[in-house]
């Protein structure tokens, strides 16, 4: 098993369409995470989940809701999206949840498509 | 306020020339320091890292960069570039809290 695996890799939705991304991580980690790759850009940090809780949400839309059930699945849970989301969704761990405790390791991302 | 700057979008270079990735970050306290390496249609691998003592650190397939305090940069090396090392490479920063900065990357070549 990779580190980091996250399904589906590729996904068209309509904007009236409800869809989920996956993530799960066989690191052993405690924190997740969820961020928005878009051309030409920052990566963009969504949120945050430490031990399962959420401990970041940075200001992300309503139409993007996150679930963490257990310390190595994240979910995405998608509805109402606007084609200003498409973009690659990068899901990452790591063994704490802080940029001074440890190195990201990554998914290989889910590109999402809103027609 | 924290933030990670790569002023060269594009950088084309050819096999076997040297190649230097520039990095310029803005951190208050001392950086934790990261580069990563993005291939297409793939997630964000870890290159190297710093966080303490020696300011020249070594990372995977032959890369290396190095701390510059006075000059806030941590800019990657690589003595010698494959035509595999074509990629997108991005610095970041490690804050307190949950954040990590990243710059916008820069688009590397490699030409025959």
């Amino acid at each position: 098993e990779t580190g980091v695996t996250q399904t589906p890799r590729h996904l068209v939705m309509g904007m009236t369409n409800k869809k989920s991304l996956k993530c799960e991580q066989h690191l052993g980690h405690n924190a997740m995470y969820w961020y928005k790759q878009s051309a030409k850009k920052p990566l963009e940090l969504m949120f945050v989940y430490n031990f399962k809780e959420q401990t970041e949400n940075n200001s992300v839309p309503s139409r993007f809701s996150p679930e963490c059930p257990n310390s190595s699945h994240l979910f995405l849970h998608l509805h109402t999206l606007q084609p200003e989301d498409s973009a690659l969704y990068l899901c990452a761990s790591s063994q704490l949840a802080g940029g001074r405790d440890g190195e990201l390791f990554f998914g290989e991302g889910s590109r999402l498509t809103v027609l | 306020a924290q933030s990670v700057t790569q002023p060269d979008i594009h950088i084309t270079v050819s096999e076997g020339a040297s190649l230097e990735l520039r990095c310029n970050y803005s951190y208050g306290a001392t950086p934790y320091l990261f580069w990563y390496v993005q291939s297409p249609g793939q997630g964000l691998q870890l290159l190297l890292k710093y966080f303490s003592g020696d300011t020249l650190v070594q990372g995977i397939k032959g890369f290396e960069a190095e701390f510059k305090r006075s000059q806030s940069s941590f800019n990657l090396r690589k003595p010698s570039v494959h035509w595999s090392d074509a990629a997108e490479y991005f610095c970041a920063v490690g804050a307190t809290g949950n954040q990590f900065y990243f710059g916008t990357g820069t688009s590397l070549t490699v030409i025959p």
